[in-house]
């Protein structure tokens, strides 16, 4: 079946211009997540949507970043305003129980 | 609040020789514990998990994993090592309660031909 997939695969855009990554989980999970990934670094988790429940945001770097999952099923992480340091790539995940996850295989964002 | 170490950053070793990437974690309640594995430019794929019973987990590509709560690790092995190995390894801890998965820095380990 289809596993996760996540648009667009790159993203160049100028420095302070707004961008939206998407992600389509498998369907019927109900977890989702979104994780950051810099140049030679772990997973740095972001938020976490579980169901109709609100989400986990506590990883969220700064008040730039927002994420959506409407329907329960597609997400989008938007970041406004885009810095340098926000250049990584950014993964997403899904899961049903017990907690594996299944992963996209990311964007990466450059800011320039 | 849980935390995940991985005291290696990098692992080199020569192929077909044994090799022990360690993982630690940090949580006062029991844990699901995972490794996951990323091999160069592509996506991070499970190659094993605890959730309970025995304490030795065997995964995919002749890994396995034993739990020691006593001293709160999970620390991955494999007997002989291939080329195909090399790649960043990710321990992972949740809580049973939650499904908040945090992940361990990773380790880069190199097989050496």
């Amino acid at each position: 079946g289809a596993g996760v997939s996540q648009s667009p695969s790159n993203k160049v855009t100028e420095k302070g211009k707004d961008v939206e990554l998407r992600c389509d989980p498998i369907s019927g999970h109900t977890a989702l997540y979104w994780y950051r990934q810099s140049l030679g670094q772990g997973l740095e988790f972001l938020i976490y949507f579980q169901g109709n429940s609100a989400p986990d945001k506590s990883g969220l770097p700064s008040d730039r970043f927002s994420a959506e999952r409407t329907g329960g099923s597609v997400s989008t992480l938007t970041i406004q305003r885009t810095q340098q340091e926000d250049s990584a790539v950014y993964l997403c995940a899904s899961s049903l129980a017990p907690r594996e996850q299944y992963f996209g295989p990311g964007t990466r964002l450059t800011v320039t | 609040a849980q935390s995940v170490t991985q005291l290696d950053s990098q692992v080199p070793v020569f192929e077909e020789a044994p090799v022990e990437l360690r993982c630690n974690y940090s949580s006062s309640v029991s844990v699901y514990l995972f490794w996951y594995v990323q091999y160069p430019n592509q996506g991070l794929q499970l190659l094993l998990k605890y959730l309970s019973g025995s304490t030795l987990v065997k995964g995919i590509n002749g890994f396995e994993a034993e739990f020691n709560k006593s001293q709160t690790s999970f620390h991955l092995r494999k007997p002989s090592v291939h080329i195909s190995d090399t790649a960043e390894y990710f321990c992972a801890v949740s809580e049973p309660s939650y499904d908040k998965v945090i992940f361990g820095p990773g380790t880069s380990l190199s097989v050496i031909p």
